[in-house]
């Protein structure tokens, strides 16, 4: 079975620390996703990437980067954490690029305070 | 732009009853994939069921099956024989060529005893 694991479940941070979530994928797929999940609003996506060190970005990747020096791990990075990134980030992903299924992580849900 | 709208936000079910759960998406693209996903609470989001859309026959995963309308653009999932453990957010997505997942903005089922 693909396993996606996330750093942390729930993380509290203040406003204007620099934030690191994690994502570890034991698939050897090459493609990764970051999202955020907001209630009404469904899942949208941050940024992915294809491959090592390649990243694109996604519907809503304003005050977010991302870093990918591994083909199994897939950092998002909150330079500076505001109220609005309070949220719930899902790390996904998938072998194929352009027709397979993603596989979700379980999670992290932060606070931005 | 493509769009997946989910008009049910809420839905409920008696256990061994049968749901349908609603999802239209607009696209002028000919050939795509359909996904709907489950998201217990407090768990990892999987996937349910896929469909592709040059394929005429409807997807089926034991209980759960589609009707794919693709003429009306429309996909909705059908729960049959619904079981407590099938509460969850239920989100449908969309995703062409690109590469890139569009969700909707979920339907919360919840299955009583």
């Amino acid at each position: 079975d693909v396993k996606v694991t996330q750093s942390s479940r729930y993380l509290v941070k203040r406003t204007g620390e620099k934030v690191f979530l994690e994502c570890v994928q034991d698939m050897d797929h090459e493609n990764m996703f970051w999202y955020r999940q907001d209630p009404g609003l469904g899942l949208r996506l941050i940024y992915f990437s294809y491959d090592v060190k390649m990243k694109e970005k996604g519907d809503i990747p304003e005050g977010y980067s991302v870093s990918r020096e591994k083909k199994e791990r897939f950092s998002l990075i909150l330079e500076s954490a505001s109220t609005n990134q309070t949220s719930m980030y899902l790390c996904a992903s998938s072998f194929d690029r352009y027709t397979d299924t993603q596989y979700f992580g379980p999670g992290t849900r932060l606070t931005v305070l | 732009a493509q769009t997946v709208t989910q008009s049910q936000p809420e839905m409920s079910v008696q256990e061994a009853e049968t749901v349908t759960l609603s999802c239209t998406y607009d696209t002028s693209e000919n050939n795509y994939y359909l996904f709907w996903y489950k998201q217990p609470p407090s768990r990892q989001m999987i996937l349910v069921i896929r469909q592709e859309a040059y394929k005429q026959q409807n997807a089926t995963e034991n209980r759960f099956s589609v009707n794919f309308q693709k003429a009306a653009k429309s996909f909705s999932l059908k729960i049959s024989d619904s079981q407590l453990g099938d509460t969850a957010m239920y989100f449908c997505a969309f995703m062409k060529d690109t590469d890139k997942l569009i969700f909707g903005t979920g339907t919360r089922l919840q299955v009583f005893p």
